[in-house]
C-alpha cells in the first residue's frame, strides 16, 4: 500500500529564512506532485517531477526528487509572508493515476 | 492551463436529501476523472475513480450505494451524496488526467457540503 508522509507538519518562519519540507513514500512510483492551498480553496499545482533526480524551481519555492530514497523535498529560499499556506506532496499510484497525498504542511510566515 | 470546474461551489441540504455535484473538463477531454474529499485541517482522501462507459471503482470504506457516481461524457462526471447526514459534510475536490497528458492533474475548485 502507498502510504505518504511529510514532515514538518506545521512550519512557522520568518521572513528572509530558508527552510525545508521532506515527503518520503513508501512505494515505487513514477510522479510525485507538489501543491499549495490556500485556506477554504482548492489545490494549486506548484511542481509534477517525473524522474529521479529532478529538480524544478519557481521563485522562492524548489522541489527535489530522489526516487531511490523515495524522497522529495521542497525548499523554500528567503520567506516571504505571501507563501503562508498548506502544502501537499502527492504520489501518483501506478497504473491507477490517482494521488495519494501526505498530511500536508501548514506554513506561516511571520515578519 | 486546462481548467476543470465544479458545480455548486457550495450547498446547504437537509439531513436525508441528496445532492448532485458535477464535474467538468472545460477545454479537454478526460476518460477518468477523480474524486476526493477533504475533512476541516485534513489531507484529501480519494473516494472513487470515475470511469468514462462503465461503473466506478470506489476506495475500501467509501459507500457506494450512498456516493453514486456517473461519468456520462469525457467532460463530465458527477458525484450524487445520496440521503445526506450531518458526517457527510466535507469539502469534494475532483480531479481529472487530460487524455493527451496523463501525467498532469487538473482539480477543480472544489464543492463545498454542509448537511444540516
Amino acid at each position: 500500500e502507498l502510504k505518504v508522509e511529510q514532515n514538518p507538519l506545521f512550519l512557522s518562519m520568518q521572513e528572509g529564512k530558508n527552510y525545508t519540507i521532506y515527503c518520503n513514500y513508501s512505494t515505487t512510483s513514477d510522479r510525485l506532485y507538489w501543491y499549495r492551498q490556500d485556506p477554504g480553496k482548492s489545490l494549486e499545482s506548484l511542481f509534477v517531477l517525473l524522474s529521479n533526480g529532478a529538480v524544478k524551481q519557481e521563485g522562492r519555492l524548489m522541489a527535489s526528487l530522489d526516487t531511490k530514497a523515495r524522497l522529495s523535498t521542497l525548499h523554500i529560499t528567503a520567506a516571504v509572508h505571501d507563501l503562508s499556506a498548506t502544502y501537499f506532496c502527492a504520489v501518483a499510484r501506478r497504473l491507477l493515476g490517482n494521488l495519494i497525498f501526505g498530511k500536508g504542511t501548514k506554513l506561516s510566515v511571520k515578519p | 492551463g486546462a481548467v476543470v470546474s465544479q458545480h455548486p461551489s457550495w450547498v446547504i441540504c437537509k439531513s436525508g436529501t441528496s445532492v448532485k455535484i458535477e464535474c467538468r473538463s472545460l477545454d479537454f477531454q478526460a476518460t477518468t476523472m477523480f474524486w476526493y474529499r477533504q475533512f476541516p485541517k485534513q489531507s484529501l482522501m480519494l473516494m472513487a475513480t470515475s470511469n468514462e462507459g462503465s461503473k466506478a471503482t470506489y476506495e475500501q470504506g467509501v459507500e457506494k450505494d450512498k456516493f453514486l457516481i456517473n461519468h456520462a461524457s469525457l467532460t463530465l462526471s458527477t458525484l450524487t451524496v445520496t440521503s445526506a447526514h450531518p458526517e457527510d459534510s466535507s469539502f469534494y475536490i475532483c480531479s481529472a488526467p487530460p487524455v493527451t497528458d496523463s501525467y498532469e492533474q487538473y482539480f477543480g475548485p472544489g464543492t463545498r457540503l454542509t448537511v444540516t
